[in-house]
């Protein structure tokens, strides 16, 4: 079975600059997320996806960030405008439900310069 | 939201030593998750635990719930070089979808 695929494994932008990212979660699952880890800290959730649906947003900072699951399997997330804070590695998860482990992908690092 | 609390923030053992990390959570659990990761790399889930006593094994990694006191502990017994990495416990709270992390275990093992 295929894990969690996320692309590109690394991305190196000017400020200002837009970015996006790609996540193909394991077949069947339904339940999407990604995530934001900043050095030395634990990965924070930005977004969670039930099928298509946003069903948390709450921590996605809605001014340059945006996110869609199109047909509710891939999702991209993007930054428009991205700044130097943004630099850190954003990883995608998938899972069936919450009995179950989250699968992560390898994550995509994002150095702003 | 979910506050979780590791600790040690890192540790260095000598190879074939043990070792422990705790996670305590400030909510009641609906499960608890541990994960190892390399360096700039994803996430390699390892187990979960959801009922008080729990205790699960793989390989030399061993891992238990207390649920009364919401804390969770990682045990290495007779660590090697590949056991080096950072450790992250993960929790869902009761009643929750989301899954909250600690600041992580930076765990280095001295030949």
């Amino acid at each position: 079975e295929a894990g969690v695929v996320q692309s590109p494994r690394y991305k190196i932008i000017e400020k200002k600059q837009p970015v996006a990212f790609w996540c193909n979660p394991i077949s069947g699952h339904n339940t999407l997320y990604w995530y934001r880890q900043n050095l030395g800290q634990g990965p924070e959730l930005l977004i969670r996806y039930e099928n298509e649906e946003a069903v948390d947003d709450s921590q996605l900072p809605k001014d340059r960030f945006s996110a869609e699951r199109l047909k509710g399997v891939d999702s991209t997330l993007k930054i428009q405008p991205a700044e130097l804070g943004d630099s850190a590695v954003y990883l995608c998860a998938s899972s069936p439900d919450r009995t179950y482990g989250y699968t992560f992908g390898s994550g995509t690092r994002l150095t702003v310069v | 939201s979910q506050e979780l609390e590791q600790s040690p923030q890192s540790l260095i053992v000598q190879e074939g030593k043990n070792l422990t990390i705790n996670c305590t959570s400030s909510k009641t659990l609906y499960g608890l998750y541990w994960y190892k990761q390399k360096y700039g790399e994803g996430l390699i889930f390892l187990m979960m635990l959801q009922k008080g006593g729990e205790e699960k094994s793989h390989e030399k990694i061993t891992a238990k719930l207390d649920e009364k006191k919401q804390q969770s502990s990682l045990h290495i017994t007779a660590s090697q070089p590949s056991h080096a990495g950072i450790y992250l416990c993960g929790a869902v709270a009761r009643g929750d979808y989301k899954l909250s992390f600690g600041a992580g275990t930076t765990v280095t093992v001295r030949a």
